[in-house]
């Protein structure tokens, strides 16, 4: 299955601020998706991360708020912007390999003080 | 939409078996999963299921599905104590979907030495 490097792994910051987390695969995927899993909670999809085209948004979830990029195959960012408390969540990169196989990142554990 | 459900919380004695439950709503699920989550770690695969199939064993893991009324459950054989985790159930829904993974709300499992 394939490998997924995630980083940050956390991080603490301001409110107002911005934070990008990176997902790396060591192999080319087609379906890239980022989750927020809120404290003591499941998780929920943010978005699915298209290659050459803009992220499909789930309901709740907003460009402005939760900008995605996703260069090639291998590669996605994750955008948490003008962080409020509220944001304060573990956020999770996941592919679908091959196989039938989900692949999920270690997260990014977000504090918003 | 699609809905999966869990029960909250298991807590068995170290040796015993235990058995996680879960439902779903989407009759095109073309196959299930079951993830393990440990404390501060992200989400590790731990069994899946086609949809044609009633039951998957996999060392102490038993996978049982009960399509006729949504049904899914994981049985932990001679539990340990580093059993202890939240067990997610997620379906994928069609494999002509969106191939989003929609997660239950998680079921923690204590297990007591």
């Amino acid at each position: 299955s394939a490998v997924i490097s995630q980083k940050p792994s956390r991080d603490i910051c301001q409110r107002g601020t911005s934070l990008t987390i990176q997902c790396q695969v060591d192999s080319q995927v087609t379906m890239m998706f980022w989750y927020r899993q809120q404290p003591g909670q499941s998780l929920t999809l943010i978005a699915t991360a298209n290659q050459g085209s803009e992220a499909t948004y789930e309901s709740g979830f907003v460009i402005d708020k939760f900008p995605i990029s996703r260069p090639n195959l291998t590669f996605s960012t994750l955008t948490v912007s003008n962080m409020s408390p509220e944001d304060s969540s573990i956020y999770l990169c996941s592919v679908l390999g091959q196989g039938y196989g989900y692949t999920f990142g270690s997260g990014t554990r977000l504090t918003v003080v | 939409g699609e809905d999966v459900e869990q029960s909250l919380f298991l807590s068995v004695r170290e040796g015993d078996s235990s058995v996680i439950n879960c439902t779903y709503t989407d009759s095109s699920s073309t196959y299930l999963y079951w993830y393990k989550q440990e404390p501060g770690a992200g989400l590790q695969l731990l069994t899946y299921i086609f949809s044609n199939m009633d039951m998957k064993q996999d060392q102490r893991l038993t996978v049982l599905l009960n399509k006729k009324d949504k049904h899914l459950s994981l049985r932990i054989a001679d539990t340990q104590t580093g059993d202890s985790a939240i067990y997610f159930c997620a379906d994928p829904g069609a494999l002509d979907s969106s191939y989003k993974l929609i997660f239950g709300s998680g079921t923690r499992l204590l297990v007591r030495p």
